[in-house]
């Protein structure tokens, strides 16, 4: 089955600096990469998503990108603020009945003022 | 407008009594799942609906079981809560489709054991 590795655990910035969040995957027929963002109490929300057929996507201050030939995929945020803080996990999955959201352990991001 | 709502927010219960989280949805998704987050780890899946078709991860205890009476609702029963039972649960919904698609995630239970 897919496995999903996240790195680091944990990221502590400067505001205004960038912030780089990697992950690798293990099931070459994945075909779907979301971002989520989950604060303290909260359910995980969507930031950013790239399907299998685009190397790099971007919205506003986010950007992912994909290389499906390593199988990794990474999170960038720039200029960041102290709102961006919170965990956030990237996920694999390729569709059907069985191809299920499998999430990485997360990162917790802490900007500091 | 809250599109996955899972009720209660949370929930405290008596180690062996059974409880039931449930879980609406207004997307009119056809996948549902049931995860659980212990604290500082990812969701971990326990089971989904594909439809009326359920599925059930290979290391979920038998203690966790699910009813999905109409594509709207979903609830998880826990028949005997232990104090490693204690966590968020949370609910989501997708389209399904040949290829991967978004998850909505709900807010999520917290579940006490005392």
């Amino acid at each position: 089955g897919e496995n999903v590795e996240q790195h680091p655990s944990t990221l502590s910035v400067q505001e205004g600096d960038s912030a780089v969040i990697k992950c690798t995957y293990s099931d070459s027929a994945s075909n779907y990469f979301p971002w989520y963002k989950q604060e303290l109490g909260k359910g995980p929300q969507l930031i950013i998503d790239i399907r299998s057929n685009v190397g790099e996507k971007k919205d506003q201050r986010i950007a992912v990108t994909l290389n499906k030939t390593a199988k990794h995929f990474s999170l960038h945020i720039t200029e960041t603020q102290p709102e961006d803080s919170a965990v956030y996990f990237c996920a694999a999955s390729k569709g059907g009945s069985q191809g299920n959201l499998i999430f990485g352990k997360g990162t917790k991001l802490s900007v500091k003022p | 407008d809250a599109m996955v709502i899972q009720n209660p927010r949370y929930q405290v219960t008596q180690f062996g009594k059974p409880v039931t989280l449930s879980c609406s949805q207004t997307l009119n998704h056809n996948v549902m799942y049931w995860y659980q987050q212990k604290s500082s780890q990812a969701p971990k899946l326990l089971f989904h609906y594909y439809d009326k078709d359920f599925n059930n991860e290979a290391d979920t205890p038998d203690n966790f079981q699910s009813r999905r009476p109409n594509t709207s609702f979903c609830f998880l029963d826990i028949r005997s809560p232990g104090l490693g039972d204690a966590a968020m649960y949370l609910c989501a919904t997708s389209r399904s489709g040949t290829a991967g698609t978004e998850a909505f995630f709900g807010q999520g239970t917290r579940l006490t054991v005392v």
